[in-house]
């Protein structure tokens, strides 16, 4: 199956910087999916990118597919309390998500 | 708005006992997946299924069997529990045509076997 690998795995920031995560496959990816999961929460889908070199924004969160369509970053700026939880990038090909392994991001007030 | 139920939230159970855990979804989706999470491991797919009577073993099948009856339901059995089970556990649904389908999450049942 579809590997993604998702880094780093934990980030530790001060309310205020920015954070980004980030996602590789070895393969060219159809599309890159981001999903949050607050402390005791489930998954919540955010975006999905589909086209090369795609960037969106959500107002301090911006996400980008690679030119090549095999990496994806997850962008956030100030980082704020509400921030805190896991993020996760997947791929859908048909009847299959693969997820990567989450970066869980602590921000410090 | 699709809406994922898992039934129950939080369980405590013995070791050697069967346990169920039941998830409905309410969108007409073709899959149904059930994923364990445990800290540092993320998302782990024990079964999906895609369609009514199917089934497909993840990851992690293991210790684990799933029933599908009827599409809106996915029910996950442990048939004799052990304390290495105890996680979170997270039911999901989602279209099964084409790529780029959304995956929707239950709230998750956090079972602690003892």
């Amino acid at each position: 199956g579809q590997q993604v690998m998702q880094i780093p795995q934990y980030q530790h920031v001060q309310e205020g910087e920015d954070f980004t995560t980030y996602c590789n496959s070895s393969t060219t990816l159809s599309n890159i999916q981001w999903y949050k999961q607050r402390p005791g929460g489930h998954p919540v889908f955010l975006i999905q990118l589909v086209k090369s070199g795609e960037v969106k924004k959500q107002k301090r969160l911006t996400f980008q597919f690679g030119e090549a369509k095999k990496n994806s970053s997850l962008h956030i700026t100030a980082t704020q309390t509400t921030d805190v939880g896991t993020y996760f990038c997947a791929v859908n090909t048909g009847n299959q998500f693969y997820f990567g392994t989450g970066t869980s991001l602590t921000v410090i007030p | 708005d699709v809406k994922v139920t898992q039934s129950s939230r939080y369980l405590v159970k013995r070791t050697g006992e069967k346990v169920f855990l039941e998830c409905v979804q309410d969108m007409d989706h073709e899959n149904m997946f059930w994923y364990r999470q445990d800290p540092g491991l993320g998302l782990r797919l024990i079964y999906f299924s895609y369609d009514v009577k199917m089934k497909e073993k993840g990851d992690i099948p293991e210790g684990y069997s799933v029933s599908r009856e009827k599409k809106e339901r996915f029910s996950l059995i442990l048939e004799s529990a052990s304390t290495n089970q105890t996680s979170m556990y997270l039911c999901a649904s989602s279209r099964g045509e084409g790529t780029g389908n959304t995956i929707y999450f239950g709230e998750g049942s956090w079972l602690t076997v003892v």
